[in-house]
């Protein structure tokens, strides 16, 4: 049973640019969330996708949008780059409950450094 | 501002020791509470979720639960070097059509042989 997977591992990007990061779910995961995680602290909440439609957004900009597909697979985009997204993002998947929230496993995660 | 609080530690125990693990949250309304285990460089593992007052076993993991008190605790018995990590501590609002976990920074964990 494959579990979640990310896509990339690493990556560099320079200030300014645009990157996208993909995630895959558990098998019999619906729900993708996406997390960052600085150095030191916490995964922080971003957004989460349920049926193709962001469910629930936490405190990030507009920069930071995403998209779901039929297959249930995510993707998560970050555009202007700052010095300051530079972190570990973690996709979560889980399956969907009525009105709350599965057990959520993580992917490896993308470390993204921008320069 | 919705917050979930752990002792950074680190939190040294020698090897068979019990380790104790603390989390409070400030929402009164969270109801399923979660923990993580983390390894460096690596990506947040479950452990243990509890919903219920009062104590969760799962082989050595005990997970501990007041909601009076808005603690939640875990417990690892007989620890190993290999449970040496930073465990995480994260609640949910589940329920209440709150889809988030919200962490805590992580208590750093070592297990002296």
């Amino acid at each position: 049973d494959a579990g979640v997977t990310q896509s990339p591992t690493h990556l560099i990007k320079t200030r300014g640019q645009q990157v996208t990061l993909r995630c895959s779910p558990k098998s019999g995961h619906d729900t993708v969330s996406w997390y960052q995680q600085a150095l030191g602290q916490g995964p922080q909440f971003i957004f989460q996708y349920y049926e193709e439609e962001e469910r629930q957004r936490g405190n990030f900009p507009d920069r930071f949008s995403g998209h779901q597909f039929p297959n249930y697979s995510s993707e998560l985009n970050v555009n202007a780059l700052l010095l300051g997204d530079s972190a570990l993002y973690l996709c979560a998947s889980s399956f969907s409950i009525a009105g709350g929230l599965g057990e959520q496993y993580f992917g490896p995660g993308t470390r993204l450094t921008v320069t | 501002q919705k917050e979930v609080e752990q002792n950074s530690g680190p939190l040294s125990v020698p090897e068979g020791a019990i380790a104790s693990l603390n989390c409070t949250y400030s929402d009164r309304g969270s109801q399923s509470f979660f923990w993580y285990r983390q390894y460096s460089g690596k990506s947040p593992e479950l452990i243990m979720f509890i919903y219920s007052n009062g104590d969760k076993e799962d082989g050595r993991f005990t997970a501990q639960l007041n909601k009076a008190s808005q603690y939640v605790s875990l417990l690892i018995r007989d620890s190993q070097p290999s449970d040496s990590a930073t465990y995480l501590c994260a609640d949910s609002l589940s329920g209440a059509g709150s889809y988030q976990l919200t962490f805590g920074k992580g208590t750093k964990l070592s297990v002296i042989p």
